[in-house]
């Protein structure tokens, strides 16, 4: 059962628009940056999106973050078959202990 | 550019414990901090821990308290990670990952599978 909670998959045409949601409280999400991660198969994830809305440098913006009080968003426009992944966030939590880095489940995002 | 080398495959039977290594390259080793996340068969991302390569110091996921322990050699700009009490439900790819706000770099992970 993972802190961050997102939905199990989502699906979308090429050319479509898919948006990918994360839920968490207020002692991760409420107070922390999110971060966003693209994971294909049988490789390392790879970083969108850091400080809720930020693109690292090569990540096209069809890529783009959103962060609302205890839930982010992570939207892609113009799918392309390429897209399909895992999808992950990831944030600080510091209700626990010294505090650590939580991740959401997973996103299956299929390009239709 | 920066480059995260692990070991590699682990096989390792239940109660025995397990070392990964990760050699950094490509950027001063002790100006980000070095986590590890592992990832089970066909499930999530599940963060470990982080070390401190300047200080050494270390802040480890409360599930883990009692089993893990990373630590840094600076000398060669390497981070280890060793989880003991290896169970069946440790069969996983463990990856270290560095960066400046984010996840930024990865290694290329190693599985490590404990079976009787």
């Amino acid at each position: 059962q993972s802190v961050l909670t997102q939905p199990p998959s989502v699906s979308a045409a090429p050319g479509q628009k898919v948006t990918i949601s994360c839920s968490g409280s207020s002692s991760n999400i409420g107070r922390n940056y999110v971060s966003w991660y693209q994971q294909l198969p049988g490789t390392a994830p790879k970083v969108l999106i850091y400080d809720n809305s930020k693109r690292p440098s090569g990540i096209p913006d069809r890529f783009s973050g959103s962060q609302s009080g205890t839930s982010a968003t992570l939207a892609i426009t113009g799918l392309q078959t390429g897209d399909e992944a895992d999808y992950y966030c990831a944030t600080w939590d510091g209700s626990v202990g010294g505090g650590q880095v939580v991740f959401g489940g997973g996103t299956k995002l299929t390009v239709l | 550019q920066v480059q995260l080398v692990q070991s590699g495959v682990e096989v390792k039977k239940p109660g025995a414990s397990v070392k990964v290594s990760c050699k950094a390259s490509g950027y001063i080793f002790t100006g980000y901090y070095m986590h590890w996340v592992r990832q089970a068969p066909g499930q999530g991302l599940e963060w470990l821990g982080f070390i401190n390569p300047s200080t050494g110091g270390t802040n480890y996921a409360q599930e883990f308290q009692d089993r893990v322990t990373m630590t840094t050699d600076t000398s060669t700009s390497t981070a280890y990670m060793e989880l003991s009490g290896l169970k069946s439900d440790d069969t996983a790819v463990y990856f270290c990952s560095t960066g400046a706000a984010a996840y930024d770099y990865w290694g290329q992970g190693t599985l490590v599978t404990v079976s009787s």
